[in-house]
């Protein structure tokens, strides 16, 4: 059983454009909801994460946003750069390892 | 010192080998853990340590034994694998009960033939 649905599976963005990665959870339990980066033959690195007490939290050009009551949050990278071109999961727990979603592949073209 | 360090970073071993993964961080962290990755797939959790005891084993194989000799090692010996055992295998460390901060080595990326 899948806790952490995650789409879209590929997306391919115009530099300086939006990405929008979007995922949905089952279990209310959850409270904390980073965001991986992983680049090819590395291991994922953290992004950015929210708890459910915050609709949004913004770091640089990357934002979460959070609908508790739709058991939603979705990655935002504004002005999307080559360099952001990689595979992102979006993951959820409480007190528990993380439950990853499967993975977005993001290419960001020139 | 933020940092997951896993060694080494590429191995090949054949069947019949035993080899040993290993994994360390300075960070304070009580709880680490072992994932396994094939290529576009998500991690996939083997074992959890919390407090240097195994406290999560996913149904792993029992050619994949865990230990955590200290709070800050963590070793994956490897016997008698087989090739779809291939894969990437992720270390990560965290506070137990507090997943902020969550953080994952470089990986070893394992062939098996």
């Amino acid at each position: 059983q899948q806790q952490v649905k995650q789409s879209p599976q590929s997306l391919i963005v115009q530099k300086g454009g939006i990405s929008i990665i979007n995922c949905a959870y089952e279990n209310t339990a959850f409270d904390y909801f980073p965001w991986y980066q992983q680049f090819p033959g590395k291991g994922p690195a953290l992004l950015i994460a929210i708890r459910p007490d915050v609709s949004e939290k913004k770091e640089g050009r990357f934002t979460i946003s959070f609908n508790k009551s739709a058991k939603q949050f979705s990655l935002h990278i504004m002005d999307s750069q080559p360099g952001d071109s990689a595979t992102y999961f979006c993951a959820a727990s409480k007190n528990t390892p993380l439950v990853f979603g499967k993975g977005t592949r993001l290419s960001v073209i020139a | 010192d933020t940092e997951v360090t896993q060694t080494p970073k590429h191995l090949v071993m054949g069947m019949t080998n035993k080899k040993s993964l290993k994994c360390e961080q300075h960070m304070g962290h009580r709880a680490m853990y072992w994932y396994k990755q094939k290529a576009k797939k998500p991690p996939e959790l083997m074992f959890v340590y919390s407090y240097e005891k195994l406290s999560i084993n996913e149904s792993v194989p029992s050619r994949f034994s865990p230990e955590c000799p200290n709070s800050s090692l963590l070793n994956l010996h490897l016997h008698a694998l087989q090739p779809e055992d291939s894969a990437l295998y992720l270390c990560a460390s965290s506070h137990p009960g507090n997943n902020y901060g969550y953080t994952f080595g470089s990986g070893t990326r394992l062939t098996v033939v």
